[in-house]
């Protein structure tokens, strides 16, 4: 159980055009999702939370008319990257948590590898 | 401010046993968990620890200080698998996940 699926798993795109990646939550119901971004090897950044049927928190530095993020449903949050520059490349991960503050862990996504060229 | 440490990367050999350590400074505590994360792939949880005290499953242990601030991983009969780094995150007093650089552990024959 507790499985976050991501797609596309790997994007190229030219610069300038804008890509959206999903976050899928399929077997359980996640009332908050995370978007992270990871450059190599580097830690994780968080660059915002989301839950449910509100607007995105996003990290300070993160711009949120750059990176849109909508979590329309309990099982599914999107991450636009709009007007897409090379320095966005990156590897994007979501994490997904179940409602209830029992379970506090986080469940991964695979990650989408962005290539901007 | 916020803040988690762990070494930057670890040699170990396999069948050993290595101990990676992480020190915290946050805002609350509602526990840390500990990930591991191959290179190109997404972190896997590990462990959660929420009382001090030691957690064993398997190969691995996680165990946890709160008035240290203080928690460590131990990895046992190591395999060459068990090369990736090892990412440290405690949640805050918000439910936020506060993560460490991660320690990469480089495991030799």
């Amino acid at each position: 159980g507790a499985v976050v699926s991501q797609h596309p798993s790997w994007v190229i795109c030219k610069s300038g055009t804008s890509v959206k990646i999903e976050c899928r939550s399929l077997d359980f119901q996640a009332t908050t999702m995370f978007w992270y971004r990871q450059f190599p090897k580097q830690s994780l950044m968080l660059m915002a939370t989301s839950n449910e049927g509100s607007k995105a928190t996003y990290e300070q530095g993160v711009e949120k008319d750059k990176f849109l993020i909508n979590h329309a449903s309990l099982t599914l949050s999107t991450l636009t990257v709009t007007s897409a520059h090379p320095e966005d490349s990156s590897f994007y991960i979501c994490s997904a948590t179940p409602g209830d503050r029992d379970s506090y862990e986080q469940y991964f996504g695979p990650g989408t590898r962005l290539t901007v060229t | 401010g916020q803040n988690i440490d762990q070494p930057t990367e670890m040699t170990a050999t396999e069948g050993a046993i290595v101990q990676i350590n992480c020190t915290y400074q946050t805002s609350g505590f509602n526990g840390l968990f500990w990930y591991q994360q191959h290179a190109g792939e997404a972190p896997t949880f590990l462990s959660y620890n929420v009382l001090d005290g030691l957690e064993e499953k398997g190969r691995f242990s996680s165990f946890l200080s709160r008035s240290k601030g203080y928690s460590y991983l131990l990895l046992k009969e190591l395999q060459m698998k068990d090369s990736a780094s090892y990412l440290c995150a405690v949640m805050d007093s918000n439910y936020q996940l506060i993560w460490g650089a991660g320690t990469k552990l480089i495991i030799k024959p």
